[in-house]
């Protein structure tokens, strides 16, 4: 089946520091990806739609210029959490939607903590 | 705007039980239906997915059905074990590419 790689797993890095975030569909190509942010016990919020070769969709009241998402090619998208803050810690997923049949298939996520 | 509820928000079962995971939604317009396993900090797993046009789709020992017209799903698991222990997501469709999720069913399955 279709699989995404997400990386990297989990990260710590410094409050204003910037931290890179990368989603790759391995075996199919995927023009339109998705990253959502999941905190404790909760489901998952969905925060940009990542579409290759355009500007990302970004859901209400998630800030385009600190969640910066690439989408370059076809099997890549990644999200930059810049200057970032505690209150940025949260787990990161991203997901991609197959050509066929239409299902999503998601990374194992990134759990990132600002110090 | 497609609201997806899931009942129980949590169960814990002993192991051997057969058990029923509900979700609802209100916009009957799906375009699929999807069943995903997530484990503590882990992203999650594709279980089932029903077309639109489907009533049930079947792995293993889980089942989910699809009842469209009364915004209704359920996952069946049978002869539960622990290794089902995890959280159950049911996410939905519209035509277009957003999921929508339901809040989740955390299963616990004793020994």
């Amino acid at each position: 089946g279709a699989v995404v790689s997400q990386h990297p797993s989990w990260v710590i890095c410094k409050s204003g520091t910037s931290v890179k975030i990368e989603c790759r569909s391995l075996d199919f190509q995927a023009t339109t990806m998705f990253w959502y942010r999941q905190f404790p016990k909760q489901s998952l919020m969905l925060m940009a739609t990542s579409n290759e070769g355009s500007k990302a969709t970004y859901e209400q009241g998630v800030e385009k210029d600190k969640f910066l998402i690439n989408h370059a090619s076809l099997t890549l998208s990644t999200l930059t959490v810049t200057s970032a803050h505690p209150e940025d810690s949260s787990f990161y997923i991203c997901s991609a939607r197959e050509q066929s049949p239409y299902g999503y298939t998601f990374g194992s996520g990134t759990r990132l903590t600002v110090v | 705007k497609q609201e997806v509820t899931q009942i129980p928000a949590a169960l814990s079962v002993p192991e051997g039980e057969n058990l029923v995971l509900n979700c609802s939604f209100t916009d009957s317009a799906i375009y699929n239906l999807q069943w995903f396993r997530q484990d503590p900090g882990k992203g999650l797993t594709s279980l089932l997915l029903i077309q639109s046009s489907q009533r049930e789709q079947t792995s293993g020992r889980l089942n989910a059905s699809l009842d469209k017209s009364s915004g209704r799903s359920t996952l069946y698991i049978a002869a539960s074990q622990p290794g089902d222990s995890a959280t159950y997501l049911c996410a939905v469709n519209n035509a277009g590419n957003m999921l929508t999720f339901g809040g989740g069913t955390r299963l616990m399955v004793k020994p």
